[in-house]
């Protein structure tokens, strides 16, 4: 499985657009980005994957750059609820889930 | 729709008990795994069901472990006995079928986890 680094924290305010970039350097041909959000005393919820360039759903947009090394997941106007952890998966196995750390983001008003 | 659900939410006993989880997974979704956080620790992957069967149970720690998924449907996870290093939250996820219109689906959906303590 390809290691993921991804900042451990971010602050934002509301209204603003939050940005987190996640390292993946090891990624491989067959692998996917994949992008979980978890609030607290709750299971994770799944936001958005992508293979290549640009994905964006309701949610959230995904960024990926030609050779992969990268993506960063993007937020639109956030608000106080969009406070959680974000995490970053990448992987080919959709029947394991492999998570880290995760980006704390904290949401100001 | 239903989500996924777990029982019971909150669990409290004293090593060496036993304890058995419950994970009703979302209709339909034949596809069932177990996660857990332990203490300061990740998420970590326990074992994949597809329907009744075990495909991956290659993240279960130890023999005190024991998944089951009788018919298909909801599934239980017993600890038998605990350990002090089996407290955590014990997540249950299900999953459609991970081609979806010719394309990948890494979409699980989580249940609000089993906060299981162990004393």
């Amino acid at each position: 499985l390809a290691k993921t680094t991804q900042p451990i924290s971010m602050d934002s305010y509301e209204g603003q657009e939050v940005n987190i970039t996640c390292s993946h350097n090891n990624i491989a041909t067959n692998d996917y980005i994949t992008w979980y959000q978890q609030f607290p005393s709750q299971g994770p919820r799944f936001i958005i994957q992508g293979y290549k360039t640009k994905v964006t759903n309701e949610v959230a947009s995904l960024f990926i750059p030609a050779d992969r090394k990268s993506s960063t997941l993007s937020l639109p106007r956030v608000s106080l609820s969009d406070t959680a952890v974000y995490y970053c998966l990448v992987g080919d196995d959709d029947y394991k889930l492999s998570f880290g750390a995760g980006t704390t983001v904290t949401v100001r008003a | 729709e239903a989500g996924v659900t777990q029982f019971p939410s909150h669990s409290v006993i004293e090593k060496g008990q036993t304890v058995t989880l419950r994970c009703d997974p979302i209709s339909g979704h034949d596809n069932l795994y177990w996660y857990r956080r332990v203490m300061g620790k990740e998420i970590k992957f326990l074992l994949h069901f597809v329907k009744e069967s075990k495909q991956d149970e290659s993240g279960m720690p130890n023999n005190r472990f024991l998944a089951e998924r009788t018919g298909g449907t909801y599934s239980t996870l017993k600890v038998q006995p605990a350990e002090l290093e089996d407290s955590g939250v014990y997540f249950c996820a299900s999953s459609q079928e991970p081609w979806t219109s010719g394309k990948r689906n890494y979409e699980q959906y989580f249940g609000p986890g089993t906060r299981l303590t162990v004393t």
